[in-house]
């Protein structure tokens, strides 16, 4: 059963870098066949796609973030990362790691979830 | 990019009815559509991909419907466990989710 985690800081300043990691367990990222995602949610709404990459690195990203993301993959670790720069009070939310088919496909595993608030 | 809309927002409704939500996509989609239920502080859980595939272990009281631009979900028998709301998602180009159906209790 795969699982993932997301990790990091919960508060982020005005301007700044959002960071997140997100660690695999009961799979390997390098196997292949899927996408590794973000999702985020912001506080009492909808779902917001981010982005995801294959384990090779090749990644796509929502075009409305894409100037400001960047998504990286750690196979060595079975970790990949979120990046978002400049952010803004509007960037707070919980964000989900997520495990995407290749291809036409969809999130089936999540994480948990990890608010993340952006504030002075 | 692709627009999800749901329909309604929110019900009520009463253990035991039958509910269907709409989710229609602003260009067509073919069956790339899936279906989530989200409790309160939980993540997304998968119920229905390829608009009408139910993911394992998931009730068969649940199923979906539509191709193209409209689709459905369907709940036969409302539970208890099965006030929360839910979400369609389009994966034909990159994945945008509808804004979400809460299912309250009346």
């Amino acid at each position: 059963q795969v699982q993932l985690q997301e990790s990091g800081p919960g508060l982020v300043k005005p301007s700044q870098t959002l960071s997140l990691t997100c660690t695999v367990s009961g799979g390997s990222i390098s196997s292949g066949g899927y996408y590794w995602s973000w999702i985020r949610q912001h506080p009492g709404k909808g779902l917001e796609w981010i982005g995801y990459i294959y384990y090779s690195g090749s990644t796509y990203y929502n075009p409305s973030l894409k100037s400001r993301v960047t998504i990286s993959v750690d196979t060595s670790k079975n970790q990949f990362s979120l990046k978002l720069s400049s952010v803004t009070a509007a960037d707070t939310a919980v964000y989900y790691c997520a495990r995407t088919g290749a291809g036409y496909s969809y999130p089936d595993y999540w994480g948990q979830g990890t608010l993340v608030t952006v504030s002075s | 990019a692709i627009r999800m809309t749901q329909s309604p927002s929110s019900f009520s409704a009463s253990t035991g009815d039958r509910v269907t939500i709409t989710c229609r996509a602003s260009q067509g989609i073919s069956s790339y559509l899936a279906w989530y239920q989200q409790k309160p502080g939980k993540a997304p859980k998968l119920l229905i991909y390829a608009a009408s595939t139910l993911q394992s272990g998931v009730p068969s009281r649940f199923s979906g419907s539509g191709s193209g631009t409209d689709f459905t979900l369907t709940i036969s028998c409302l539970q208890s466990e099965d006030f929360a709301t839910y979400y369609c998602q389009q994966y034909y180009s990159h994945q945008t989710f509808g804004q979400g159906t809460k299912v309250e209790i009346k």
